[in-house]
């Protein structure tokens, strides 16, 4: 099976600041990646497809990069509205999947 | 723009089976596309549970036990979940969710509102 982890599982930052999430996948997983945001009590939302693609209406502040078992996701100025918890999800084994921890983003 | 609403109990007891239904609107789930249950443990994170394929094929989290079952009503354009003998354990925020192809990969690109169910006699 394939494990995801991220790091940090949680960090502190202010409105404008850049933020840098990383994910792992224990084997490669190519650019079999996605990127969901999730905000308190509710659904997740799909920022990020196939590691870097921006899914539709998903603000360019946004990015992902990574291939292989290394991807980051990037919020280049942080605002008001996306302080959220961010999950990694691979899709190299589909129709199975399996998501990461969760990196928690919160106002420092 | 397809939308998922989910329906069904939000308390069940002990030893129970949980029955939650996803209706899909806006979308033929005829038409393809795999279409998945998540859970959400309060406070913690997300844990696919499944997918089932419009053809009725079924694909489970192979690190899950085999409690859990989907089925799928192409007819009645939804999608089912159910999860027998539920314990405490079992207590979760589920969500079910559709997996769209992006040309090389799948992603769940639209979300149920989702559904906390606690189990609790």
């Amino acid at each position: 099976d394939i494990e995801m982890t991220q790091s940090p599982s949680s960090l502190s930052a202010s409105v404008g600041d850049r933020v840098t999430i990383t994910c792992r996948a224990s084997q490669s997983i190519s650019r079999y990646l996605n990127w969901y945001q999730q905000i308190s009590g509710k659904a997740p939302k799909l920022l990020i497809y196939a590691a870097s693609s921006l899914q539709s209406g998903v603000p360019s502040r946004f990015s992902g990069s990574g291939s292989g078992t290394d991807f980051t996701l990037t919020i280049s100025s942080l605002q008001p509205e996306d302080f959220a918890t961010y999950y990694c999800q691979q899709s190299h084994t589909t129709p199975t999947f399996t998501f990461g921890p969760g990196t928690k983003v919160d106002v420092k | 723009q397809v939308q998922l609403q989910q329906s069904g109990p939000g308390l069940v007891k002990p030893s129970e089976t949980l029955s939650l239904t996803c209706g899909v609107s806006g979308y033929s789930i005829s038409n393809g596309y795999y279409w998945g249950w998540i859970r959400q443990p309060p406070g913690k994170g997300l844990e696919w549970i499944g997918s089932i394929h419009h053809s009725g094929n079924t694909y489970y989290n192979p690190s899950l036990e085999s409690r859990f079952t989907l089925s799928v009503s192409t007819s009645k354009n939804q999608f089912s979940l159910k999860l027998s003998s539920v314990t405490a354990a079992d207590t979760a925020v589920f969500y079910c969710a559709r997996a769209l192809w992006f040309g090389n990969l799948w992603g769940f690109d639209s979300w149920g509102q989702g559904t906390l169910v606690t189990v609790s006699s």
